[in-house]
C-alpha cells in the first residue's frame, strides 16, 4: 500500500507567476485536503476534493484553486503568486469524506516565492 | 468559529522521562474529535492519538496518552518514557464531527526536544 506522495519535493518561484503543486492520494483513497504551512505556523485549510468536485473551502482568496482527476490525485494550483504564498503545502488523502480517522498526510511540497 | 491553542513553543526533556504537552480548544459544538499529530524533520503529519469528545475515557495508545477534560476544553498530551525518537514539533488538532466538514483546525505546535 502506496502512502500520499507529492512532487515536487521544494520549488522557488517569483512574485506573480503561477505554480502547480501535485498529489498522489493514498490507494483506495477518495478525498483529498489541501493545507498550507507557514513556517512557525500550523497547516491551515485550503480546500477539500471528493468525487473530483471540490468539497469544503477555508478562508484562502480564488487564486488557489485545485483540481481532483478520476484516478483521485489531486492538484493544487496558486496565480500571481506572493511573497506570502511562501510555506510548506500538505496533501492529504481519507478513504471517504466524513472519515474522521483516515487521514493521511504526504511529505509536503516547499514553495519559496522570491 | 472553533480555536486551537499550544500555549508552549517548546518543551524539553531527558530521555526515559515523562512530558506533558498543552492544548485548549474554543468550540461551541458538543461532538467533536481531537488529534494529537507527530510532524518529524521529514515534514510529514504522523497521527499519534485520537480522542473522540463523547468518550469519557481518555485514550492510550502505548507511551503516549491524553487528558481530555471536556468542561475545560483541554486535551494534554503525556509521553511516558520519553525516547530521542520522540523530538519533533507536536500540533494538537480539532475536527467537527458534522459529517460534510472534514477539516483538521490545528494549533501552532510545540517543539520536543529529547535530551540523552
Amino acid at each position: 500500500e502506496t502512502g500520499v506522495t507529492q512532487s515536487p519535493t521544494h520549488l522557488i518561484k517569483t512574485r506573480g507567476q503561477q505554480v502547480t503543486l501535485r498529489c498522489s492520494s493514498q490507494s483506495g483513497h477518495n478525498t483529498v485536503s489541501w493545507y498550507q504551512q507557514a513556517l512557525g505556523q500550523g497547516p491551515q485549510f485550503i480546500f477539500q476534493y471528493y468525487r473530483e468536485e471540490e468539497n469544503g473551502r477555508g478562508n484562502f482568496p480564488p487564486r488557489f484553486s485545485g483540481l481532483q482527476f478520476p484516478n483521485y490525485s489531486s492538484e493544487l494550483n496558486v496565480n500571481a503568486l506572493e511573497l506570502d504564498d511562501s510555506a510548506l503545502y500538505l496533501c492529504a488523502s481519507s478513504p471517504r469524506t466524513g472519515d474522521p480517522y483516515g487521514y493521511t498526510f504526504g511529505s509536503g511540497t516547499r514553495l519559496t516565492v522570491v | 468559529a472553533q480555536t486551537v491553542t499550544q500555549s508552549q513553543p517548546e518543551m524539553s526533556v531527558q530521555e526515559a522521562e515523562t512530558v506533558t504537552l498543552s492544548c485548549t480548544y474554543d468550540t461551541s459544538e458538543s461532538d467533536y474529535y481531537l488529534f494529537w499529530y507527530k510532524q518529524p524533520p521529514s515534514r510529514q503529519m504522523i497521527l499519534v492519538i485520537r480522542q473522540e469528545a463523547y468518550k469519557q475515557q481518555n485514550a492510550t495508545e502505548n507511551r503516549f496518552s491524553v487528558n481530555f477534560q471536556k468542561a475545560a476544553k483541554s486535551f494534554s498530551l503525556k509521553i511516558s518514557d520519553s525516547q530521542l525518537g520522540d523530538a519533533a514539533m507536536y500540533f494538537c488538532a480539532y475536527r467537527s464531527a458534522m459529517r460534510n466538514t472534514d477539516k483538521l483546525i490545528f494549533g501552532t505546535g510545540t517543539r520536543l526536544q529529547v535530551f540523552p
